[in-house]
């Protein structure tokens, strides 16, 4: 059964530290699409990122990066040099091409909190 | 363009009442989905549709309806409103594999309705 689990429920880090959410996913199609949003204390929710299951190669934007591994399952995100406006909860998820309608399956989130 | 939008923002409903969350899109996206979100459970997929006059269960339909009349527009309704309906609930919206030629395509997604049920 498709599944993604965010083990980190809560982390705290002090302003311009580095911190990686962990992203473990669980699924039986080759074919798949994973995903990061990101939810401000405002509630809205941000795309930051869309990944395909052939596409292993690592992403860099600005500060924020991703690593893909198929070996182990997961998409991690990493914030270098955290900033207070990195504070937010933030979503993994996963649509699989076998699921009708492009269904996003999300993890429980990681809350982060960056302090100055 | 506005997006997804989402009417009302915040509604206060006491048991057995009933009520519709309006979502809207102007994206001319096929593909719709309502959302609930609760702590510590990340976003549930309620229904969805893949297009105007059709609609699909999700992972918690339980207690909703929803109807997808216009394709801009998708309703979701609570016959009787229980405490445990009490969430977020968030509208999405994405283009049709058929439409965009890419599988995956991002959801986007409004800003959320903020429903209490006494």
């Amino acid at each position: 059964a498709q599944k993604v689990t965010q083990a980190q429920t809560e982390i705290s880090v002090v302003e311009k530290e580095d911190v990686t959410l962990d992203c473990v996913y669980e699924t039986r199609d080759t074919t798949y699409y994973l995903f990061w949003y990101k939810q401000p204390p405002s509630g809205e929710l941000v795309f930051l990122i869309r990944r395909n299951s052939f596409d292993e190669q690592n992403e860099i934007s600005g500060r924020y990066s991703w690593n893909f591994q198929k070996s182990t399952s997961s998409f991690n995100f990493t914030i270098t040099a955290s900033q207070v406006v990195d504070s937010a909860v933030y979503f993994c998820a996963l649509s699989e091409a076998g699921s009708q309608g492009g269904k996003l399956i999300f993890g429980q989130g990681t809350e982060l909190s960056v302090k100055p | 363009n506005a997006g997804v939008t989402q009417t009302p923002k915040f509604r206060v409903l006491k048991t057995g009442q009933s009520m519709t969350l309006l979502c809207a899109q102007d994206m001319n996206h096929e593909y719709m989905y309502w959302y609930r979100q609760d702590p510590g459970m990340g976003l549930r997929l309620i229904h969805y549709s893949v297009g105007e006059g059709t609609t699909a269960k999700g992972e918690v339909p339980d207690g909703y309806n929803v109807s997808r009349l216009k394709k801009q527009n998708f309703l979701l309704g609570l016959e009787s409103a229980a405490p445990s309906q009490t969430s977020v609930y968030f509208c999405a919206s994405s283009y049709d594999l058929r439409t965009s030629g890419v599988f995956g395509e991002t959801q986007y997604f409004g800003p959320g309705t903020r429903l209490l049920v006494l």
